[in-house]
């Protein structure tokens, strides 16, 4: 059974084109965080969901939309491709009690050409 | 701005050396700090520290934090090729579950 799974696992598109990566949680949790590692491994967050709404958007651009139809999905969209967007986007997710752990997708391995 | 510092950046042993990574923190309403491994995929979670002071133990590895000195350390013992990791250190602050993941340490464990 898998926890936190997301689609596709690699993705490579040119420069400019949309795209949507998916991510689906079967643990009941509320809330759903996007991250973005880049190639030094730097892991850096940059959305969650809590039930619905959007709780941080940490300086990322307008270019990438999270969209949550409920609550064991949260799927990206990003516009207008860059080639700075290449990085492997992790999808976690973690229930509201404080300080709990956050479970991690496999990854997505996106490459911008 | 949270911030989370680990050290060293990375790091060579031998087989059944023990290793000690450093975890340090400024974060505003700190919660609790998480120490994960991430091998060739996703992070997988190691400990939770929430109290200074105690240790947290799983087989090898141990993991403690200071709150007054805001830093944790992650120990594993008689290490082996399989603890070849980066391990992730992360604060946990904020209303709605803030995250702020450190640089990692890169352990590559040599036989």
């Amino acid at each position: 059974d898998t926890a936190v799974s997301q689609t596709p696992k690699y993705l490579v598109t040119q420069m400019g084109n949309d795209k949507s990566i998916k991510c689906e949680q079967n643990l009941g949790h509320d809330t759903m965080y996007w991250y973005k590692q880049d190639s030094k491994k730097f892991l850096k967050i940059m959305f969650s969901y809590n039930n619905k709404e959007l709780i941080i958007n940490e300086t990322v651009p307008n270019r990438f939309s999270p969209k949550s139809p409920d609550k064991a999905h949260l799927n990206l969209h990003i516009n207008s491709l860059e080639l700075g967007d290449s990085a492997v986007y992790f999808c976690a997710s973690s229930s509201n009690n404080p300080g709990n752990e956050q479970f991690f997708g496999p990854g997505t391995r996106l490459t911008v050409l | 701005e949270d911030k989370v510092v680990q050290s060293p950046l990375s790091l060579v042993v031998h087989e059944g050396d023990t290793v000690t990574l450093n975890c340090s923190y400024e974060v505003t309403n700190f919660r609790s700090l998480l120490w994960y491994k991430q091998e060739k995929k996703a992070p997988t979670f190691l400990f939770m520290l929430t109290s200074s002071g105690i240790e947290k133990k799983s087989g090898r590895l141990s993991s403690i934090l200071d709150k007054k000195e805001l830093f944790s350390i992650l120990n594993i013992t008689a290490t082996q090729t399989g603890d070849s990791a980066i391990y992730l250190c992360a604060s946990d602050s904020g209303g709605y579950q803030k995250v702020t993941f450190g640089t990692g340490t890169k352990l590559q464990v040599i036989p």
